[in-house]
């Protein structure tokens, strides 16, 4: 157990909607980090808060959004919801300092149909 | 830019074989951290190991053992006496260490089966 929660652990929904998968990072932790990991792009960075504050991005959508709350834990939102869309999303924790390894929560499954 | 290439993507071998996973990198930056994980079939990604650009000092974990050489931008792994439990997708990542934010490049992965 890496001390990373994310929830849902499975979502199903259809095209077009809009959902928010949540992540708490481990305690202590500043940074959190939302990956993508789908058959076609493997695992691909999207978007890193640290302390609130967004520290750099990826490839992420313009439909896609994300923030940390002042209790650090951060939510990913997405909208307009395509089937492509569909993978597995993972949160990670880092305590911000440069030489922290990220810990990887256990995935959030979105299936978009 | 920063570039991770797995070659091998699915290594099948019997139990207590060892297993050689490859990866080789490449990027412009000239200190920079190299990371193994694996994904086990239930799907969550566990950190295995870190290494620093500049430290090309063989590192060994029990079965687990890491060769890095610079020279050839390469950070190889072994599992020594593979076992069924090794079976998973390891991926190799790296992560430049003066860029800003902390982003992880993986590569593609590499599926080991171990059967026994």
């Amino acid at each position: 157990d890496s001390g990373v929660t994310q929830t849902p652990k499975h979502l199903i929904t259809a095209t077009g909607q809009r959902v928010t998968l949540r992540c708490s990072p481990r305690s202590g932790d500043l940074s959190v980090y939302w990956y993508q990991q789908s058959l076609d792009q493997g695992l691909q960075f999207l978007i890193q808060y640290y302390n609130g504050e967004e520290r750099a991005k990826g490839n992420i959508l313009e439909r896609f959004s994300a923030q940390q709350f002042p209790d650090l834990h951060s939510e990913l939102n997405l909208s307009s919801l395509e089937l492509g869309d569909s993978a597995l999303y993972f949160c990670a924790s880092s305590g911000g300092g440069g030489g922290d390894e990220q810990y990887f929560g256990p995935g959030t499954r979105l299936t978009v149909t | 830019a920063q570039k991770v290439t797995q070659a091998q993507t699915e290594i099948s071998v019997v139990e207590k074989e060892d297993v050689t996973l490859d990866c080789v990198y490449e990027t412009r930056d000239t200190t920079y951290y190299l990371f193994w994980y694996k994904q086990p079939p239930s799907g969550e990604l566990v950190f295995l190991i870190r290494r620093n650009s500049f430290d090309e000092q063989n590192e060994i974990s029990g079965r687990y053992s890491w060769n890095f050489q610079k020279s050839t931008s390469s950070f190889n792994f072994t599992i020594t006496a593979s076992q069924v439990v090794d079976s998973a997708v390891y991926f190799c990542a790296l992560r430049p260490i003066k860029a800003a934010g902390n982003k992880l490049t993986f590569g593609g992965g590499t599926r080991v089966l171990v059967k026994p």
